[in-house]
């Protein structure tokens, strides 16, 4: 199966500043990746399809890039609803996959 | 709205059986793949399987294989995972959640349920 790593596992950032997440597949997925934020208590919520494009309702600030076994998302300014986990989750093969997390957390 | 709507949470004792539904409404059911995911406390989500309800088959993780059943009743919109002879290991919140029949392409997860604590406890 396609193992998924994510990379930091916590990241460390203040309110207003750039972050970016980092999702590495351990074989080619094309671009069917997405991203998934969670915060505590909730479920998943889907930010990102098709390796970049924003679902209904993600904020532009989101964007997505990366291809292949590559990814990133990116958040431009980090609003205080952002602090949660962040997943990236591949859909090209089989089982589906998700990658381990990372926690983006006030500094 | 779209909304996925689960099953109260569960205790169960090793080797039982525990059953998950996944009530749906505000779109067309038989349009959307339910899929099943679980996360184990502190873990990221690991993913089961998923059921088309048009037809009734699916695609199971092998790790689930022989363990799982999904089904589904076109009738009242629900969908069903089954989990048999449950260990410690399988204490877990477990999330129903749809993506759209068709293409690799749309197999995205684009809404959730509530989620479902199962605990495996003797």
């Amino acid at each position: 199966e396609i193992v998924m790593t994510q990379s930091p596992a916590t990241l460390s950032v203040s309110p207003g500043d750039r972050a970016t997440l980092s999702c590495r597949a351990s074989q080619s997925v094309s671009r069917y990746l997405a991203w998934y934020q969670q915060r505590p208590g909730q479920a998943p919520r889907l930010l990102i399809f098709g390796a970049s494009t924003r679902a209904t309702n993600t904020p532009a600030r989101f964007s997505g890039g990366g291809s292949g076994t590559e990814f990133t998302l990116t958040i431009s300014s980090l609003q205080s609803e952002d602090f949660a986990v962040y997943y990236c989750q591949q859909y090209g093969d089989w089982p589906r996959t998700f990658g381990g997390g990372t926690r983006v957390e006030i500094k | 709205q779209v909304q996925l709507v689960q099953s109260g949470a569960e205790v169960k004792k090793p080797g039982a059986s525990v059953k998950v539904s996944c009530e749906t409404s505000g779109y067309t059911f038989t349009a959307y793949y339910i899929h099943w995911v679980r996360q184990a406390p502190g873990q990221g989500p690991e993913w089961m399987g998923r059921i088309n309800p048009e037809s009734g088959g699916g695609n199971l993780a092998q790790k689930f294989q022989g363990r799982v059943t999904m089904t589904r009743d076109t009738s009242i919109r629900t969908a069903y995972m089954e989990l048999s002879s449950v260990t410690s290991d399988d204490t877990a919140v477990y999330y129903c959640a749809r993506s759209l029949l068709g293409s690799y392409s749309l197999d995205y997860l684009d809404s959730w349920g509530q989620g479902t604590l199962v605990t495996v406890s003797s």
